[in-house]
């Protein structure tokens, strides 16, 4: 079975610290993987995409790595800001005939000011 | 460039009731979704379109869910008759194939459902 886990599902950090959150998968045949944020009530917004052919995607203070040997993808965020505190989930798509995502349960950043 | 745009943003009813979602994704874009969000989970598939044709629709529990994208642009959702357990987000998603490959998906700011 497909599955992805998140950890932690929930984190508090001071404003300005770097962190990490983690994304692993079951099944290392992916076909991409994207992480998105999403704030209370909100929709989802998409922060980066990375197709089974990379090991790295960035925007920003955001940094997004792939080892999919492992099952893994760590979200990197740079000196973070009160405004990034949001739950973070990643989605990963298999299979190039749907591109349809399975998410993880997502890890809650909460930034202290 | 416009999002995906989604109403109602959010839908009260009883249960037994019947209900109805509108999207309209973005321009150019073949490929639409329909996501349930349950509270504290991550999204979860219900019905993929390519242009008015259903891709996949192997989790929609079709004895209550309908969904139709006619003219392959907007699409709706329905819930005939509604069950507590139907209580969520539907988010609906867009993407489009770039190069032969699937591009990221953008999503809709969501309808909240709250069956009574």
């Amino acid at each position: 079975k497909q599955e992805v886990t998140q950890i932690p599902a929930a984190l508090s950090v001071p404003e300005g610290e770097n962190l990490v959150l983690n994304c692993s998968f079951t099944d290392s045949a992916i076909y991409n993987l994207q992480w998105f944020r999403q704030d209370p009530g909100k929709g989802l917004t998409s922060l980066l995409l990375i197709q089974s052919s990379q090991r790295e995607q960035t925007s920003g203070r955001l940094n997004a790595s792939l080892d999919k040997s492992s099952g893994r993808s760590t979200l990197y965020i740079a000196a973070s800001q009160p405004g990034d505190s949001a739950t973070y989930l990643c989605a990963v798509a298999y299979g190039g005939a749907t591109n349809k995502l399975i998410f993880g349960t997502g890890t809650l950043l909460a930034v202290q000011p | 460039e416009a999002g995906v745009a989604q109403s109602p943003r959010y839908k009260i009813i009883e249960k037994r009731q019947s209900v109805a979602f509108w999207c309209n994704p973005i321009s150019g874009h073949a490929t639409l979704y329909w996501y349930q969000q349950i509270l504290g989970q991550g999204p979860k598939l219900l019905i993929q379109f390519q242009n008015n044709g259903v891709v996949d629709d192997s989790q929609l529990p079709k004895d209550r869910f309908s969904a139709e994208r006619l003219k392959g642009v907007d699409s709706t959702l329905k819930i005939q008759p509604a069950k507590l357990e139907d209580s969520a987000v539907y988010l609906c998603a867009s993407t489009q194939l770039r190069g032969g490959r699937y591009n990221e998906q953008f999503f809709g700011p969501g309808t909240r459902l709250t069956v009574l």
